[in-house]
Formats: C-alpha cells, sequence, structure tokens
C-alpha cells in the first residue's frame, strides 16, 4: 500500500513568520510531487510541482525534495492570514498516468 | 483560458437512486481524473481517462464508473448510491501524462438522504 503521510495540524505561525510543511512517501521510485492548498469548502488549488532533488522556488513558496529520505516539504515565507488554508502533499507513484495520492493533509493557521 | 467546469455543483439524492457528474476539461487537456473527498477518508483517487479509455483506476466499487467522450469532456456515474457515498466529488484535468499538474474543478457536492 502507498501511502503519503502528513501531520494534520493545525500549524500556527505568526504573520510574517516562517511556514514549514512537510510530507513523508512510502516508494522511493516516486515520480512526481505536488503542493495543493485547499481553503475550507472551495476545491484544491495548485502552489507547486517538484520532480527532481533540491529546492524549488516560486515567490514566497520553496518546494524540497529529497527521494533518499522520501520527504518532501513546502516552505511558505513571510506568512500572511490569507495563507491559512490546509495543504495538502501529492503524488504520482509514476508518470504513466494521473493517479495521485494526496496526504490528509495540514492545516494551517497564520495568526495576525 | 476557462477552468475545469464541473456540474452540478450539488446534488440531493436518496438511497438507491443513480447520479451522473459532468466535467469539462481545461482546453487541450486530454486527460481527466475523478477524485472523491470526504472528512473521514480524505481525498482519494477514483479512475482516470484519457483519449476516451480509462488509464488508471482506483480501489472503488463497480457502482463507480465513468466515460469520456472525444471531446475530452467526462462523466462519472454512481449506481445504486448509498448514505456512504456523500462526499465532494472533484474533477481534475491535465495536459497528458503524470509528469504534469493536474488541476482541479470546484466540484459536485453529492448529498444522500
Amino acid at each position: 500500500q502507498k501511502e503519503v503521510e502528513q501531520n494534520s495540524g493545525p500549524l500556527s505561525v505568526p504573520e510574517g513568520a516562517i511556514a514549514s510543511l512537510n510530507c513523508t512517501y512510502s516508494d522511493r521510485g516516486s515520480q512526481s510531487f505536488f503542493w495543493y492548498r485547499q481553503y475550507s469548502g472551495k476545491s484544491p488549488e495548485l502552489i507547486m510541482s517538484i520532480y527532481s532533488n533540491g529546492d524549488k522556488e516560486d515567490g514566497r513558496f520553496t518546494a524540497q525534495l529529497n527521494k533518499a529520505s522520501q520527504y518532501v516539504s513546502l516552505l511558505i515565507r513571510d506568512s500572511q492570514p490569507s495563507d491559512s488554508a490546509t495543504y495538502l502533499c501529492a503524488v504520482n507513484w509514476d508518470n504513466a498516468g494521473n493517479m495521485l495520492t494526496f496526504g490528509g493533509g495540514t492545516r494551517l493557521m497564520v495568526k495576525p | 483560458k476557462a477552468g475545469v467546469t464541473q456540474t452540478p455543483r450539488y446534488l440531493i439524492k436518496t438511497r438507491g437512486q443513480q447520479v451522473t457528474l459532468s466535467c469539462s476539461p481545461i482546453s487541450g487537456h486530454r486527460s481527466v481524473s475523478w477524485y472523491q473527498q470526504t472528512p473521514g477518508q480524505g481525498l482519494q483517487f477514483l479512475f482516470e481517462y484519457f483519449s476516451e479509455t480509462q488509464r488508471n483506476k482506483g480501489n472503488f466499487p463497480g457502482r463507480f464508473s465513468g466515460r469520456q467522450f472525444s471531446n475530452s469532456r467526462s462523466e462519472m456515474n454512481v449506481s445504486t448510491l448509498e448514505l456512504g457515498d456523500s462526499a465532494l466529488y472533484l474533477c481534475a484535468s491535465s495536459p497528458g501524462d503524470g509528469s504534469q499538474p493536474q488541476h482541479f474543478g470546484d466540484g459536485t457536492r453529492l448529498s444522500i438522504l
């Protein structure tokens, strides 16, 4: 059974701080990794995709991938109250198709 | 560019009925995947269609089925509805293979009475 694990939170950070969200996965051969943000009552919105080891930055967001440790993380710099949402980590075990396995999500709360 | 469009947004059905949900992908996207989201089980993959063929299937009973048309629009059907089928059903589209991100529609919220 291939699994994706996230701490459910809530993770509470003050406004302006760095929020660090973590995700582990069970299959070392996994190919593609995605972070989605989901506001309450809304659908998931793609934030970042990452495919190779290392860091990938996009604005205030940085995704980090370590395939040897089977670990992917998302850093949010200068956190804003509008970043308060559930962050979902998703893994595509192979790129033959589009079958994502999601973690349970981490609820982030950014306090003004 | 228009996003993924799902209809209807809300549905109320009773046990034993069947339901059909519709999804129009982003223009040019050939892959459509369906997911079920519930508070208890989270987001779970149902199936994926690519070029009118089911390419991947999740671990759901045969009551859940789907199809894709030549214009890449997809439908999902659930027969003999059960109370546990109450969920948010999400459709996601992508250009093709799994290396490209999927983009989600707003979902259909299905409530079973």
